[in-house]
């Protein structure tokens, strides 16, 4: 089956702007979608596909792709956004099954 | 308002089998499939399998086939993931969540899960 590789943790001074990656053979078959999880919360959706954010979702969060690689790009990091992100996509082997990457811990300096 | 309602902590021992379920409310169960994740502490998401309420078609990750049963009953709109043969790696938050589908113009397509439980937290301990 195939495997999401993400960077396990990222850092970003309050303000800036953050991108969050993850590869793997299965973007290029499928677009990823996007994860945010606090502590102790379940995950929640923030983007998918292409570049498509949920309702309630502040619009510095974006999403692109290219390849095997897909990004989520936070513009203007906020102290709130301080979390784990996770990206999944459908495997590409033909079996239907879904794939998480290993998740990036999003620190907020 | 959709909402996925799983059921409460559990304790087990080793060797045991745990059944947690997923109660929907808000949609039309049967238009969406139904997966269960499981997150051990610390660690991050790991997909588990799925559920095609319509049918009950189900599809297994490697790692849990043979362990693992997810079902759904539409009578009650609940689905349930069975774990067996349990050991203390399965010591784990346990979460249902609904899929979509989303198709580009071009053909392009994501499958997204829109609609998570709260997670269950399942305790193996002897």
């Amino acid at each position: 089956s195939s495997e999401l590789t993400q960077d396990p943790a990222v850092s970003v001074a309050l303000g800036q702007t953050v991108r969050i990656t993850c590869q793997g053979d299965s973007l290029r078959s499928y677009y990823a979608s996007w994860y945010q999880q606090k502590p102790g919360q379940a995950p929640v959706l923030v983007i998918y596909g292409k570049n498509n954010r949920p309702s309630g979702i502040p619009d510095r969060f974006s999403g692109s792709s290219s390849g095997n690689t897909a990004s989520l790009t936070i513009t203007g990091a906020q102290a709130e956004d301080e979390a784990d992100y996770y990206c999944n996509s459908r495997d590409s082997s033909g079996n239907h099954l879904r794939v998480f990457g290993g998740g990036t811990k999003l620190t907020v300096l | 308002e959709v909402q996925l309602v799983q059921s409460g902590a559990e304790v087990k021992k080793p060797g045991a089998t745990v059944k947690i379920s997923c109660k929907v409310s808000g949609y039309t169960f049967t238009d969406y499939y139904m997966h269960w994740v499981q997150q051990a502490p610390g660690k991050g998401l790991e997909w588990m399998g799925l559920v095609d309420p319509e049918d009950g078609e189900t599809i297994y990750a490697e790692k849990f086939q043979g362990r693992v049963t997810i079902t759904a009953d539409t009578s009650t709109d609940t689905a349930y993931m069975e774990l067996s043969s349990l050991r203390s790696e399965d010591t784990a938050v346990y979460y249902c969540a609904t899929e979509s589908l989303y198709y580009y113009g071009s053909g392009e397509r994501v499958y997204y899960f829109d609609y998570w439980g709260q997670g269950t937290l399942v305790t193996v301990s002897s």
